[in-house]
């Protein structure tokens, strides 16, 4: 079974704080993804990674950054948290085609306060 | 911006009884996938349908991909309590991207 293992299941930062969030796969997926999750709004693509060293921007990347030095680990940073990005964070993780299906990690839920 | 529409929002019903949940388009999509999520947890791959009106079955679910894969269809028979969760489907656009709808939540009453 495929599995993505998210760091935090929960987080609570300060306003201002760095904030990281790691997540690490174990089938050698090349593609990775993060998402927020808020009522109402449905899943949100914040970052993606095609490859190592690769990202690109997915729909809402303000405020954040990712990293992906190693094909397993792909993490998001968040550079001066806010309360706007208390959320439910969700890492996953495919093969190409898309259409095989994304795998999703346990999420993390951040608060900032 | 492609969409994909799920309805209903809210689906709250007897256990025992069937439902359908539908997820539209305007936009063709090479492939679609239904995934099921409980509170706190992240969404879980339930199937992936590829060609137009193929019908696929797992258990009690019956999923069905419209014939000109713009739509796709969700039906449950004898629903039970842990059939209670939040139904997204996506699916990968021309660009190789994969687009989510809000997803359907559904609450079986025991």
């Amino acid at each position: 079974d495929v599995k993505v293992t998210q760091s935090s299941r929960y987080l609570v930062k300060r306003t201002g704080e760095k904030v990281f969030l790691e997540c690490v796969q174990d089938m050698d997926h090349e593609n990775m993804f993060w998402y927020r999750q808020d009522p109402g709004l449905g899943l949100r693509l914040i970052y993606f990674s095609y490859d190592v060293k690769m990202k690109e921007k997915g729909d809402i990347p303000e405020g954040y950054s990712v990293s992906r030095e190693k094909k397993e680990r792909f993490s998001l940073i968040l550079e001066s948290a806010s309360t706007n990005q208390t959320s439910m964070y969700l890492c996953a993780s495919s093969l190409l085609p898309l259409g095989q299906g994304v795998f999703f990690g346990q999420g993390t839920r951040l608060t900032v306060v | 911006t492609q969409l994909l529409e799920q309805s209903p929002q809210f689906l709250s019903i007897q256990e025992g009884e069937n439902l359908t949940v539908y997820c539209n388009s305007s936009s063709v999509f090479s492939s679609l996938q239904w995934y099921r999520q409980e509170p706190g947890e992240g969404p879980v791959l339930l199937v992936t349908v590829v060609t137009g009106g193929e019908v696929k079955k797992l258990k009690r679910l019956t999923f069905q991909f419209g014939d000109a894969r713009k739509d796709s269809s969700l039906h449950i028979t004898a629903a039970q309590p842990g059939d209670t969760g939040l139904y997204l489907c996506a699916g990968e656009d021309r660009d190789d991207k994969i687009i989510f709808g809000k997803g359907t939540r559904l609450h079986i009453l025991p």
